[in-house]
């Protein structure tokens, strides 16, 4: 079965500064997917970011980017020039390519602070 | 163009009864998953619908049942409630026909089992 783990239970950030949250996975599978979702007070969870197992390329959206390592199965997010909105727990993600149906394996979660 | 939406957003009930929560998913969307989220964790994958059949199911007991209708809307019922049932319930809509297969959540409905 496949895990995810979120080392970081909480952050926090300056706003204006950047900040990395990591996520480490546990899979014998090759071909995947890797997501991070933000779910604010509101708690509707949002889709941050999507990366593909196979491509080398790391995924990247507007001041989100995440650094990818298959080898270490490692997926770490850094958001860069924070804002008092991204404050939210953010959520690290796995889903299998092949399997019929795509439920999605989630992390623990870490809590993000922004201070002004 | 509504996105997922649940019902109701709170409840309330007592050990041992029944619940049944609602979710309608996003225009175009022809699959439904539940999860469970209890109160400081990541959320727990209960199963998820495709053409009216359960296609996945996670690690929740039979009290857990649900139902997709031809509309594509979801039921989640749990049976014979305890105390840690008490958690927020999450509900993601996702088309297997469009290439990026995201799923989009709902705000939840947060069940307190007293």
């Amino acid at each position: 079965a496949q895990t995810v783990t979120q080392s970081q239970p909480e952050m926090s950030v300056q706003e204006a500064e950047t900040v990395t949250l990591s996520c480490t996975y546990d899979t014998s599978e090759s071909d995947y997917y890797l997501f991070w979702y933000k779910q604010p007070p509101s708690r509707q969870m949002i889709l941050v970011i999507r990366q593909e197992a196979y491509k080398q390329q790391n995924a990247t959206e507007n001041r989100f980017s995440v650094n990818f390592q298959k080898a270490a199965k490692s997926f770490s997010l850094k958001i860069s020039d924070s804002q008092l909105g991204d404050a939210a727990m953010y959520f690290c993600a796995y889903r299998n390519f092949m399997e019929y149906g795509n439920k999605l394996v989630f992390g623990a979660g870490t809590i993000l602070r922004v201070k002004s | 163009d509504a996105g997922v939406t649940q019902s109701p957003t709170h409840l309330i009930k007592t050990r041992g009864q029944q619940v049944t929560l609602r979710c309608s998913p996003k225009s175009g969307h022809d699959t439904v998953s539940w999860y469970q989220q209890a109160l400081g964790q990541g959320p727990q994958f209960i199963f998820q619908y495709y053409e009216e059949e359960e296609r996945q199911r996670g690690n929740f007991p039979d009290r857990f049942s649900g139902h997709q209708f031809p509309n594509y809307s979801s039921e989640l019922n749990v049976n014979a409630l305890l105390l840690g049932d008490s958690a927020l319930y999450l509900c993601a809509s996702s088309s297997d026909s469009l290439a990026k297969n995201i799923q989009y959540f709902g705000a939840g409905t947060r069940l307190s089992v007293l």
